[in-house]
């Protein structure tokens, strides 16, 4: 079966600094990738996805990376803020309906 | 605010007992999707409707039904219930049926469900 997980179940870092959390899947067959924050009290919010064709997605302030040979998958948060603190997740969806989640990184910024 | 809506927030019930979580989806949106998130098993997709009908069924048990109604409002019943099935349950939506892929599926604040 599919399996999606991560590589730091925890990340701490300094206010202004840029965090990068990383992410492993399995399922080679995965061709669409989706990293979602999850705030404490809430659901998941998207933030950024990628597809296979590409390696590499920026949005405002993150980035995500897409490593195909390895199965490996980043998202780079740039002058991390406090407000960024949260349970980030990526999920993978290898051609279905599902969207398989990792277990998530707890990142937590240090004002 | 996701626009996804869910009924009740917090939920305390014993053993054995049925429970009803409900959802009301974005303006809209005509697929909703189920998941559920536990300690120990992460977030896991449960089930999916599109218009009312079963669009896509992942890791969901005998003792869990949903539906969606004409309305586009959806229930997810839990009977019989067992400790483990402590867990928040999440609603989430989207306008078409493909799921994550052409959609972005936006993801309710979910029902807590506390079984003791």
């Amino acid at each position: 079966g599919e399996s999606v997980g991560l590589h730091l179940p925890t990340l701490s870092v300094q206010e202004g600094d840029n965090s990068i959390i990383n992410c492993a899947y399995s399922n080679s067959a995965s061709d669409y990738f989706i990293w979602y924050k999850q705030e404490s009290g809430k659901g998941p919010q998207f933030i950024i996805d990628i597809r296979s064709n590409m390696d590499k997605r920026q949005g405002q302030r993150v980035t995500v990376l897409l490593n195909k040979t390895v199965k490996h998958l980043s998202l780079q948060i740039a002058a991390t803020q406090p407000g960024d603190s949260a349970v980030y997740f990526c999920a993978e969806t290898p051609g279905a309906n599902n969207l398989f989640f990792g277990t998530g990184t707890r990142l937590t910024v240090i004002p | 605010d996701s626009g996804v809506t869910q009924t009740p927030k917090h939920l305390i019930t014993a053993t054995g007992q049925r429970v009803t979580l409900r959802c009301s989806p974005r303006s809209g949106d005509l697929s909703v999707y189920w998941y559920q998130q536990s300690l120990d098993q992460g977030l896991q997709f449960l089930i999916q409707y599109y218009n009312g009908e079963e669009r896509a069924k992942g890791n969901i048990l005998e003792r869990f039904s949903a539906q969606q109604f004409p309305d586009l409002h959806s229930e997810l019943n839990l009977s019989s219930l067992e400790l483990g099935d402590s867990a928040l349950y999440f609603c989430a939506s989207s306008v078409g049926p493909q799921g994550a892929r052409g959609n972005t599926i936006y993801f309710g604040e979910g029902s807590w469900l506390t079984v003791v």
